[in-house]
């Protein structure tokens, strides 16, 4: 069964801080992966997507991709409060757009 | 780029209604559109998978019957919830996609509050 494991958090850093949020995923034939945000009662938002091993930036994000370990994480730098929300980790298979996604790790920035 | 429009926003109506939600890709054309329904606190739950011109493909547990997708052009899906009862009480969200490879990311509509009586 193919899965993607977050932690469910809440992970709890000050503003301005380093937040990383971690992400395994068990099926070796997944390439393509994608962070999503989503805040209380909205719907998810495409933060990031990585296809490739390494890091790949975007403005104050990270993603990284270790496919040897299926791990993927996203940091995000300097965050703010509005980073406050649900990220979801979301993986898929070659020629599929069928997204399988963890279950969220909640962030939370304090002031 | 990659706007979904899904509508309405909000429903609430009486049980046994017939509720038809709209998903509507703005500037791109998505080959394959997905149906998620999410309760409070809980993950986002796949529906189906509809591709344009193609019948949807359910998720185990999910009564076609019930829920009818539709996706009749490149930009537009629809879901009817038929009959609708408080047991389908729900944040619904559609996403669309493009044709990869490599895959491409699902971009998510705003989403429905369907609230049945």
């Amino acid at each position: 069964q193919k899965e993607v494991e977050q932690n469910s958090g809440p992970l709890s850093v000050p503003e301005g801080a380093i937040a990383s949020l971690n992400c395994t995923y068990s099926d070796r034939g997944s390439q393509s992966f994608f962070w999503y945000r989503q805040y209380s009662g909205k719907s998810p938002e495409l933060i990031m997507f990585i296809y490739s091993n390494g890091d790949k930036e975007d403005g104050r994000f990270t993603a990284q991709l270790n496919k040897a370990s299926q791990y993927v994480s996203l940091l995000i730098r300097d965050s703010q409060p509005s980073d406050s929300a649900t990220y979801l980790c979301a993986a898929s298979r070659p020629g599929y757009s069928t997204l399988t996604f963890g279950k969220g790790t909640m962030l939370l920035v304090s002031p | 780029g990659a706007v979904v429009s899904q509508h309405p926003s909000r429903v609430i109506c009486k049980s046994g209604t017939s509720v038809k939600i709209e998903c509507r890709s703005l500037d791109f054309q998505a080959t394959t559109m997905f149906w998620y329904r999410q309760f409070p606190k809980q993950s986002l739950m796949l529906m189906a998978t509809s591709n344009e011109g193609s019948k949807a493909t359910y998720e185990q547990g999910v009564e076609k019957d019930k829920f009818l997708i539709n996706h009749a052009s490149l930009t537009l899906s629809t879901l009817t919830v038929t009959s609708a009862h408080p047991e389908d009480s729900s944040f619904y969200i559609c996403s669309a996609s493009t044709q990869g490879p490599p895959s491409q990311p699902q971009h998510f509509g705003d989403g429905t509050r369907l609230s049945i009586l």
